[in-house]
This record gives structure tokens, C-alpha cells and sequence, in this order.
């Protein structure tokens, strides 16, 4: 009874090759997130969807991207990775933004590793 | 310019006895504070929150304290088991971040059998 999947969970890219990680969700919820934590370190925050609603944050670097084709599905695209971005991302979901009404649910993780 | 700060990396605590968490923040206009919980190869789980109204909030074993003065909150484990050892992450929250979520770099309890 999985509720937020990402895949792959392990992902090895190499520097500069550009690398989409695939994030999942069975509970119809509004909002998807996309943290990277690197070792650590806090979870940041990089963007979320509002339904279609894109919400970037503002120290999130231009080569991270993401793509939200349908209320299941959010895709983590990073255009041309570096060594620092290597990293753990988590993607997380909530019915809404309002912390202290929704909590949120994260998956697992994929573990990104540049070489 | 961390704004929530958890100071001890790590925590070894005798199974029965007490497990205390500390989180720590910069800014007051946090106003609401949550504590996941993550075991290996899992993502974060929700464990229990508190609001900036309260000063307490208890579900079972585990109690948040909020001392708003001095900008701290902790987490008690009473009795801790084994099976609480995990990452513990201290997250806060506000309308000035748009109720998005601020989080600590985490603690690893072990509770040792």
C-alpha cells in the first residue's frame, strides 16, 4: 500500500548528463514537493506544485526543474548535474500547503550520485 | 543561516530510560513546529506537532515541549525502545513561509537493548 514511490532509488549520472527522477502518488493529494538533503544536512526545499501550479523556490538553481503531467506524477529534472548535486531528493505530498492542517507524506527517497 | 538547528547529531539512550530531542530556531514568526521520524531506506513519517499557542502536546510515549521565550523545542521519549531508533527531524512552519516547512538536519537516536 505504497503511497508516494519515487524511482529509481539509487540513480549514478554522470557530470553533465542530464537525469529525471520520478516521483508517484496513490493519495489524490494537491501539493508535490521535491527536497534535496545532502548528507548531514536539513532537507531543502526546492519546489512544489499546487495542482499545476508551479511554485519555484527562490535560491533553487535554474538547472533543477520540474514537470507535473498529471495530479499522480512529478518529475525532478536536473539539466546538466554537478558533483554538487549529489544528494539525497525526497519527494513529498500534502492535500494542502497549510502545515498545521496536512501533514506531509514523503517517499522514500533516490539517492543521486555523480561521477 | 540555518533557522531551525539541531545541535546534537546523535543520541544513545538505555531502553525504559528517557529520550530527549532538541531542536532549536531563529525566527518568531515560526508558529508551528512538527517532529518526523525516519528509519533507513524510508522517507520521513509525521510523529507528532505543536502549535505556537500550546506549550505541550502529548501522544503517547512522546511529548513536544514548546518554550517560545527561548526559541526551543524538545522532544521526550518515555519509555524509549528499540524500535524509536531512527532520525528524528524538527521542522517549523508559518504563514511567512507560506505554511511550507523549515527543517532541522536531524538527530539519530539509538536505543540500546
Amino acid at each position: 500500500d505504497a503511497m508516494v514511490i519515487q524511482n529509481p532509488r539509487y540513480q549514478v549520472t554522470q557530470f553533465g548528463k542530464p537525469v529525471t527522477l520520478s516521483c508517484s502518488q496513490t493519495l489524490n493529494h494537491n501539493v508535490m514537493y521535491w527536497y534535496q538533503q545532502k548528507s548531514s544536512q536539513a532537507p531543502k526545499l526546492l519546489f512544489h506544485y499546487y495542482d499545476k501550479d508551479f511554485n519555484n523556490e527562490a535560491d533553487t538553481p535554474d538547472n533543477f526543474q520540474s514537470r507535473r503531467p498529471n495530479t499522480s506524477f512529478c518529475f525532478l529534472d536536473i539539466r546538466s548535474p554537478g558533483l554538487g548535486d549529489a544528494a539525497m531528493y525526497l519527494c513529498a505530498t500534502s492535500r494542502t500547503l497549510a502545515a498545521y492542517q496536512e501533514t506531509q507524506y514523503f517517499g522514500p527517497g533516490t539517492r543521486l550520485l555523480v561521477l | 543561516d540555518q533557522q531551525v538547528k539541531q545541535n546534537s547529531p546523535s543520541l544513545s539512550v538505555q531502553e525504559g530510560r528517557i529520550s530527549i530531542l532538541n531542536c532549536d530556531y531563529t525566527n518568531s514568526m515560526f508558529d508551528y513546529f512538527l517532529w518526523y521520524k525516519k528509519y533507513p531506506a524510508e522517507g520521513p513519517t509525521f510523529l507528532i506537532s505543536i502549535s505556537s499557542i500550546k506549550d505541550k502536546n502529548e501522544d503517547g510515549r512522546f511529548t513536544v515541549f514548546l518554550n517560545k521565550s527561548a526559541k526551543h523545542l524538545s522532544l521526550h521519549i518515555v519509555p524509549s525502545q528499540p524500535g524509536d531508533s531512527a532520525v528524528y527531524f524538527c521542522a517549523a512552519s508559518g504563514m511567512e513561509y507560506g505554511n511550507k516547512l523549515v527543517f532541522g538536519a536531524g538527530t539519530i537516536l539509538r536505543v540500546k537493548s
